[in-house]
């Protein structure tokens, strides 16, 4: 059973605009959410992270939503980049911290130039 | 190099020999992480170490499946008797803290490419 899913295989988006990555989770003991970045050829590199006590983090023009009632996170990427086109991973843990990730199947975002 | 070094980045075998794979983490890293990734999924948690120590070993599919870290650096996973369904992308990463810390986030080398013919 997939505990992390990402229901969008790929995303398109104009430059500038906003980009909206979305992931649900049905395991109710996660705890620890985290968004990888992943260029070809290369391993996923990180990119931001949320525990469950907050709702809301943001680095620079990436911010992540949690929603735990919902089971959902979402990845906001403002202004979008050429340079953002990539896959993005969800990850989740229930143990607080980096053991054992459960990773989504991930998005591949495409930036429009 | 600053980052995860894995090697062979390539490795194609014949179906039954036994494969092993090389890990070297960034320099001072105390966790090392393994991981699967199959085409078109994410990355599948394996097992993971705290310095020499192997913390969790429950994401190995079977006993054909071993790793090490003797001396809490470098790591090795070990395929033995490989199968066709172990062909996939197998991934190391390390991380500073230990892997209970929030702000030790994993870094991931890029990985060797396995294929049993």
């Amino acid at each position: 059973d997939q505990q992390v899913k990402q229901n969008s295989p790929s995303l398109s988006v104009q430059e500038g605009r906003i980009s909206i990555l979305n992931c649900d989770y049905t395991n109710s003991m996660f705890d620890y959410f985290l968004w990888y970045k992943k260029y070809p050829a290369e391993g996923p590199t990180f990119l931001i992270s949320i525990s469950s006590i907050k709702d809301k983090n943001e680095d620079g023009r990436f911010t992540v939503f949690l929603n735990k009632s919902a089971k959902h996170l979402s990845l906001h990427i403002v202004p979008s980049q050429p340079g953002d086109s990539a896959v993005y991973f969800c990850a989740a843990s229930a143990r607080g911290g980096n053991e054992k990730l459960t990773f989504g199947t991930g998005t591949r975002l495409t930036i429009i130039p | 190099g600053a980052g995860v070094s894995q090697s062979p980045r390539y490795k194609v075998t014949k179906r039954g020999q036994d494969v092993a794979l090389r890990c070297d983490p960034i320099s001072g890293h105390v966790s090392l992480y393994w991981y699967r990734q199959a085409l078109g999924q994410g990355p599948e948690f394996l097992t993971y170490f705290n310095y020499e120590a192997q913390q969790d070993k429950s994401g190995l599919p079977n006993d054909r499946f071993s790793a090490e870290r003797p001396e809490g650096s470098i790591s090795t996973l070990t395929i033995q008797r490989t199968e066709q369904r172990d062909s996939a992308m197998y991934r190391c990463a390390s991380s500073l803290g230990p892997s209970s810390s929030y702000n030790s986030p994993l870094h991931f080398g890029n990985g060797t490419r396995l294929t049993v013919t």
